[in-house]
């Protein structure tokens, strides 16, 4: 089926372990994001990549790694995870800043459930 | 200072009433959009409603609407006739010209009762 799928949907870590969260989309959206909710902040953007080799940071983009070789891949990577990186993680995708997708909405995927130990 | 502020953690209200959940936005841009999204007690995030800065009519979508006071700087949701599987966390957000990305406020939980 088409649409946006994370992996894992739950996650447990421990503090200063490597973990990888992966969202995949099936659109060939240009635009991906990485968002984290935690209560009492909403969502807030990590990073967000226009297309493939192309990222950038969002508001809390430290202690995150991504990368995107491949449209329809967007890995977000926790090179050393702490506690306050325990979250909910929300991929979302869209088409594009253009004038005909001003109006798009961004579609997320079902979120990763990430406690770091 | 946030760019979108949604002053009501909670809202109550009963079933097949109206309730109107508040925002306020601040941008000195004069092309933006303003969405709203649900979240039920299962996590995903679900599309509701968008708004133009530009549009000169308040959207609507089945029992959603959003009432749209530009110079007020606020676009609140009203959902009629609330049931239910209404109860949920709704976040308001914006997207700026130029911006791909969406800046989301802290959300607004509502409880709706029989």
């Amino acid at each position: 089926d088409a649409g946006i799928t994370q992996s894992p949907r739950y996650k447990i870590t421990e503090t200063g372990r490597q973990v990888t969260l992966m969202c995949h989309q099936t659109w060939s959206h240009s635009y991906m994001f990485w968002y984290r909710q935690d209560l009492g902040h909403g969502l807030r953007l990590i990073y967000y990549s226009a297309a493939a080799d192309i990222t950038d940071k969002g508001e809390v983009p430290d202690g995150y790694v991504v990368s995107r070789s491949k449209t329809e891949n967007f890995p977000l990577t926790l090179e050393s995870a702490t506690r306050s990186q325990t979250s909910v993680y929300f991929c979302a995708s869209n088409g594009g800043p253009s004038v005909s997708s001003y109006n798009s909405p961004l579609h997320f995927g079902n979120g990763t459930r990430l406690t770091v130990t | 200072a946030q760019k979108i502020t949604q002053t009501q953690p909670g809202m109550f209200v009963q079933e097949k009433e109206a309730v109107t959940l508040d925002c306020t936005y601040d941008t000195s841009d004069q092309s933006y959009g303003l969405f709203w999204y649900k979240q039920p007690s299962s996590g995903e995030m679900i599309f509701l409603i968008y708004q133009g800065s530009y549009d000169e009519q308040n959207a609507t979508e089945g029992r959603y609407s959003l009432n749209f006071q530009k110079a007020r700087k606020s676009a609140n949701l009203v959902i009629s006739a609330s049931q239910l599987g209404d109860s949920a966390m709704y976040f308001c957000a914006m997207r700026e010209a130029g911006y791909s990305t969406l800046t989301f406020g802290k959300g607004t939980m509502l409880l709706v009762s029989p």
